[in-house]
């Protein structure tokens, strides 16, 4: 049981370039998630996919794109990278138990930097 | 503004003793609270969660204790060790609510000194 696998590991671009964050999970979890993390600030929510089929803007969705290719894989796309996309992005997935609490496991984070 | 504030950027204990990492929030709407720890390197695993219905939930060396009233929520790590030492992130949500609706604070880097 890998949980929650994110490829690359480390990214560097220029600006202007373009590239996809890979995310797949072996939990059978409906729910999925991409986030940012910059320094000295918590995780921000930049898209989600609450079930396979469905996607909807988190909290900094600017210059992201997502596709939620099949339950275990949620992408996300730079179109056209800048600098202010530095950041260290995690993918995490969630299934709502019985009692309605929604715990998310993350992965390890790919670390991009746009020159 | 920021909904859940962790207002400890750092917090240093000896090992063995006790670590109390606090977090407050804003929204009354929040009912469902969780702690996640981050090593360097490495995504956050989560710790410890509480609801609403309760005031206290332990596991193990990990109690979080929950004041509804001060909008206060505390995590205890007792006996603290040095594996111990990562980022901790509280996070809250609104239970049963649409996904995608947890909010992180900005985290606490516990280090615990052998």
């Amino acid at each position: 049981n890998a949980g929650v696998t994110q490829t690359p590991k480390f990214q560097v671009l220029k600006t202007g370039q373009s590239m996809t964050l890979q995310c797949a999970q072996d939990m059978n979890h409906n729910s999925m998630y991409w986030y940012r993390q910059d320094p000295g600030m918590g995780l921000r929510l930049i898209y989600y996919s609450a079930s396979e089929g469905t996607t909807d803007k988190g909290e900094v969705p600017n210059g992201y794109n997502v596709s939620r290719l099949n339950k275990r894989e949620f992408s996300l796309r730079l179109e056209s990278a800048a600098p202010s996309q530095t950041s260290v992005y995690f993918c995490a997935s969630s299934d709502m138990t019985g009692d309605g609490t929604d715990t998310q496991y993350f992965g390890p984070g790919t670390r991009l930097t746009v020159l | 503004d920021q909904q859940v504030k962790q207002n400890s950027p750092s917090l240093s204990v000896q090992e063995g003793r006790i670590s109390i990492l606090n977090c407050d929030y804003t929204n009354s709407m929040f009912d469902y609270f969780l702690w996640y720890k981050k090593y360097p390197a490495e995504g956050p695993t989560f710790l410890i969660s509480i609801s609403s219905i309760k005031d206290k939930n332990e596991d193990g060396r990990f109690t979080v204790f929950l004041n509804k009233s001060a909008k206060h929520l505390s995590l205890h790590i007792v006996p603290s060790q040095p594996g111990d030492s990562a980022v901790y992130f509280c996070a809250a949500s609104v239970w049963g609510g649409s996904q995608g609706n947890l909010i992180f604070g900005k985290g606490t880097k516990l280090s615990v000194k052998p």
